[in-house]
């Protein structure tokens, strides 16, 4: 199974800063890479998926890159409703592995 | 819209049964994989089992292999989780989620397994 190290597992920051959170893949998942944001008691919710393309309505400074097993998510000017979990999941292959997770607060 | 709404979760003993089911609508349902993610609170997210389209082809996750039976009946757009000799590891919020490129969640069922 693909493995997926996401780090950090936290991270603090402020409204208005620019973070990256990555994911690294035990092997290559070529872009089949999506990211997702979590708040608490809600379901998860698609940011990024094929490591790059924005999903239609969210923010534009949520951004994504990378391929094969080193991906990033940016968010830039960081936003109150921005505080949340993040997670990577590689749909390349099954078994299907999500990220550890990072809390952003 | 896309609609996705579980249902089936509760209490159950230590090897025993639940079978969870998922109601979907607001998008063609054949045309789609559907899968299962679980969440033990305060956690993480564990991908548990996927279906394509056709139901010709199914995946598990090792640790319910052999114990879960995912199927999906595309004449009633729903997608179910035959979930047997239930432990207490898989207590958690489960999750069916609409897959193309990416995943679309309901809001969960709540699986307890204690006795």
């Amino acid at each position: 199974a693909i493995q997926m190290t996401q780090s950090p597992s936290s991270l603090s920051a402020s409204v208005g800063d620019t973070v990256s959170i990555t994911c690294r893949a035990s092997q290559t998942v070529r872009s089949d890479l999506g990211w997702y944001q979590q708040k608490p008691g809600k379901a998860p919710k698609v940011l990024i998926y094929a490591s790059s393309t924005l999903q239609g309505g969210v923010p534009s400074r949520f951004s994504g890159s990378g391929s094969a097993t080193d991906f990033t998510l940016t968010i830039s000017s960081l936003e109150p409703e921005d505080f949340a979990t993040y997670y990577c999941l590689q749909d390349h292959d099954f078994p299907y592995t999500f990220g550890q997770g990072t809390k952003l607060e | 819209e896309v609609q996705l709404l579980e249902s089936g979760g509760g209490l159950v003993q230590p090897g025993g049964s639940l079978r969870l089911s998922c109601g979907a609508s607001g998008f063609t349902f054949y045309s789609y994989m559907m899968s299962w993610v679980r969440q033990v609170p305060g956690k993480g997210l564990e991908w548990v089992a996927s279906i394509s389209g056709s139901a010709d082809l199914t995946y598990y996750a090792e640790s319910v292999k052999g114990r879960f039976t995912i199927s999906r009946d595309n004449s009633k757009n729903t997608v179910f989780l035959q979930m047997d000799s239930l432990r207490a590891e898989d207590t958690a919020l489960y999750y069916c989620a609409k897959v193309r490129r990416f995943f679309e969640w309901g809001q969960g069922t709540q699986v307890t397994v204690s006795s």
